[in-house]
């Protein structure tokens, strides 16, 4: 059983550019949600995709976006980044199995985004 | 809204001693609780969980128990060691699933030989 993998792990961007960060899910995982961890915080949430679609969003603008492929692997985009985009971003997946479900998130190890 | 407050660290140890890191949380609905640990370098990683109240969750010798009463779900282990050296981060899920978690801001725990 594999487990969460994110790419790139390290990168440097310039403030205005844009940015796709990658996520493959754990075998047997079917929902995938982003974080964001700001040096010295918690992670926060950004969105969870599940069949495809966003399925929830945190407290982020527009220029956060995401795709789910049909196997289960992720992006997340970032548009006109900003120098407080700078962080550890966490890709987390699970297998939804409804809203009593115990399910519990797998994190990856993350992409640590630097925007000069 | 849904928040969790913990410990701010950090927290230095000597090895063999008795480990309390406290979280509550905002009583907003029947959240689920949960303990993550990060290792440096390593993404986040379960410790343990309780899915309601006096549920005691419990895991390499961590153990919390969601008090309702307190709404504080508080991280014990009796006998720390030098390996359990991390940022732990207490969480709550929202809206009955448990992707959506909001989390502390984590306590650096330093356990020394």
């Amino acid at each position: 059983e594999t487990g969460v993998t994110q790419s790139p792990t390290h990168l440097i961007k310039t403030r205005g550019q844009q940015v796709t960060l990658r996520c493959s899910s754990q075998s047997g995982h079917n929902t995938v949600s982003w974080y964001q961890q700001a040096l010295g915080q918690g992670p926060q949430f950004i969105f969870q995709y599940y069949r495809e679609e966003e399925n929830g969003r945190g407290n982020f603008p527009p220029r956060f976006s995401g795709l789910q492929f049909p196997n289960y692997s992720s992006e997340l985009n970032v548009n006109a980044l900003e120098l407080d985009d700078s962080a550890l971003y966490l890709c987390a997946s699970s297998l939804e199995s409804g809203p009593s479900g115990a399910n519990v998130l797998t994190f990856g190890a993350g992409s640590r985004l630097t925007v000069l | 809204g849904n928040s969790v407050t913990q410990m701010e660290g950090p927290v230095t140890l000597s090895e063999e001693a008795f480990l309390t890191i406290n979280c509550t949380y905002t009583a907003t609905g029947y959240p689920s609780l949960f303990w993550y640990v990060q290792y440096p370098g390593e993404g986040l990683q379960l410790l343990l969980k309780a899915t309601k109240a006096d549920d005691k969750g419990s895991n390499k010798g961590f153990e919390a128990t969601y008090r309702k009463e307190t709404t504080s779900f508080h991280l014990e282990k009796g006998s720390v060691q030098v390996s359990d050296s991390a940022v732990y981060f207490c969480a709550r899920n929202s809206g009955g699933s448990n992707y959506k978690l909001t989390f502390g801001k984590g306590t650096l725990l330093t356990v020394n030989p």
